[in-house]
């Protein structure tokens, strides 16, 4: 059964680094193919990905946030890492992590997601 | 700001047709196929339609996904309750550096 499971602070402070970890189960990141994403959802707003990383540690970022964002994988806990620096109350969101079993530039799909985590940016 | 536009809402009647359409450029849907998610509220996002047109196993067949030029859509036949819930377009951009970009969302409401 192929799971994901969010966690990190609920309550960062402005100017501070965000550190977001998924760990995944039923599935291995080093998997030919493997390919963990990070997705946000500001308050009432749509879906804004933000990064993704391989099976083979390539990783892309959205353009407008790639100065802040840094991703990455540590196999042997099952945990893909997501960094954010700088955070503003604007970043405030439930971060998603989710599973393609292939490159999101192929055919593949964000196909299991895990259940999402809520951060606040707040003084 | 979303490269993929969806109108903000639909809505229908039990048993209605409803078509939600997703607009893009040619480096996202029209170079690349197009994912669709549901997401129903309060809880997190689920694949509904994968490579433009396939349905994962446990999707109900009155959903269908198409694309044509830089346009792709998305049909729900004969509307049900249990349909009402935000739907995102989603597809890879080669001009973004490499980027995956979802749609601005649609809201769909069975009346």
């Amino acid at each position: 059964q192929v799971t994901l499971r969010e966690s990190g602070p609920a309550l960062v402070k402005p100017t501070q680094t965000l550190t977001l970890t998924c760990t995944v189960s039923g599935f291995s990141l080093s998997t030919s193919g493997m390919c963990v994403s990070w997705i946000r959802q500001p308050p009432g707003k749509a879906l804004e990905w933000l990064a993704v990383i391989d099976w083979d540690d390539d990783k892309y970022y959205r353009t407008s946030l790639k100065t802040r964002l840094t991703i990455s994988k540590d196999t042997s806990k099952n945990q893909v890492v997501l960094t954010m620096t700088n955070m503003d109350p604007v970043d405030t969101a439930t971060y998603y992590c989710a599973r393609s079993p292939g490159s999101l530039y192929s055919i593949y799909p964000l196909d299991y997601w895990g259940q999402g985590t809520l951060v606040t940016v707040s003084a | 700001q979303s490269v993929l536009t969806q109108p903000p809402s639909a809505s229908g009647t039990p048993g209605q047709r409803v078509t939600i359409s997703c607009s893009g450029s040619s480096p996202n849907i029209g170079s690349n196929i197009v994912n669709w998610y549901q997401q129903l509220p309060r809880t997190a996002p689920k694949l509904l339609i994968y490579a433009t047109t396939q349905r994962p196993s446990g999707v109900p067949d009155r959903f269908s996904g198409s694309k044509s030029g830089t346009s792709a859509s998305l049909v729900i036949s004969g509307l049900q309750s249990e349909d009402e819930a935000d739907y995102y377009c989603a597809a890879w951009d080669d001009s973004l550096n490499g980027a995956y970009v979802f749609g601005t969302g649609t809201k769909v409401t069975v009346l």
